[in-house]
């Protein structure tokens, strides 16, 4: 079992839905971060969180700390969201960050 | 900022040849990572810095991977001798002091052996 998983591995949208990513690990973390990988390969950090919820524009990010999982949401998706999406959870400053497989998103006009 | 910076984008080579990978990480970053993506395997962790100290280095493959940090700005990937199955695309990624800073990513190194 891996210790970072996400689901689904796959997604297909239309534009304007409403996407949840989920992120569930079973290791003490103390910080998880939201990545996207565009087509074209580059790395972008969305969200680090260690407790709550973070918003930045159409994505929400939320951790349950007790439950170890994770939530990615983009409310009103738009074709440019089509992209992967990976968790990584980091155990201590010092530790591995150990990332998901991936949620590959694709968003249809 | 200019952000993480590797070079080069892109590399053919033949198998044999020794490869260097080379990052200039975020100034006033104390972390530096070295990470591997391939379809097979996704993103994998090889190595990462704290201070310019390897701090672990349980994933790099074998030892004919080997990183350098010689001062906060620079840190080297080495390969040799390459093989194909080290075809790969490599990050580096740096962030500030602590787990609660964000990872910044380099624009990665396309590597291919033939």
């Amino acid at each position: 079992k891996n210790e970072v998983e996400q689901s689904p591995q796959n997604l297909t949208a239309q534009e304007g839905e409403f996407i949840t990513i989920n992120c569930s690990y079973s290791v003490g973390i103390s910080a998880l971060h939201w990545l996207q990988q565009h087509p074209g390969g580059g790395i972008v950090s969305l969200f680090m969180l260690s407790s709550g919820k973070k918003k930045h524009g159409r994505l929400i990010a939320t951790i349950n700390i007790q439950e170890k999982h994770s939530s990615l949401h983009i409310t009103a998706s738009h074709p440019r969201d089509s992209a992967v999406y990976i968790c990584a959870a980091a155990k201590t400053s010092y530790d591995k960050v150990i990332f998901g497989p991936g949620t590959s998103l694709s968003v249809i006009p | 900022d200019a952000g993480v910076i590797q070079s080069p984008r892109h590399e053919v080579t033949e198998m044999g040849q020794e490869v260097t990978l080379r990052c200039k990480p975020i100034s006033g970053h104390n972390s530096l990572f070295w990470y591997r993506q391939t379809m097979m395997r996704g993103l994998e962790l090889l190595i990462y810095f704290n201070n310019n100290v390897p701090i672990d280095d349980s994933g790099m493959p074998e030892d004919r991977f080997s990183a350098k940090m010689p001062n906060a700005s620079f840190s080297t990937l080495k390969i040799q001798p390459s093989e194909p199955r080290d075809s790969a695309v490599y990050f580096c990624a740096s962030r500030g002091q602590g787990a609660g800073n964000t990872i910044y990513f380099g624009e990665g190194s396309w590597l291919t052996v033939v």
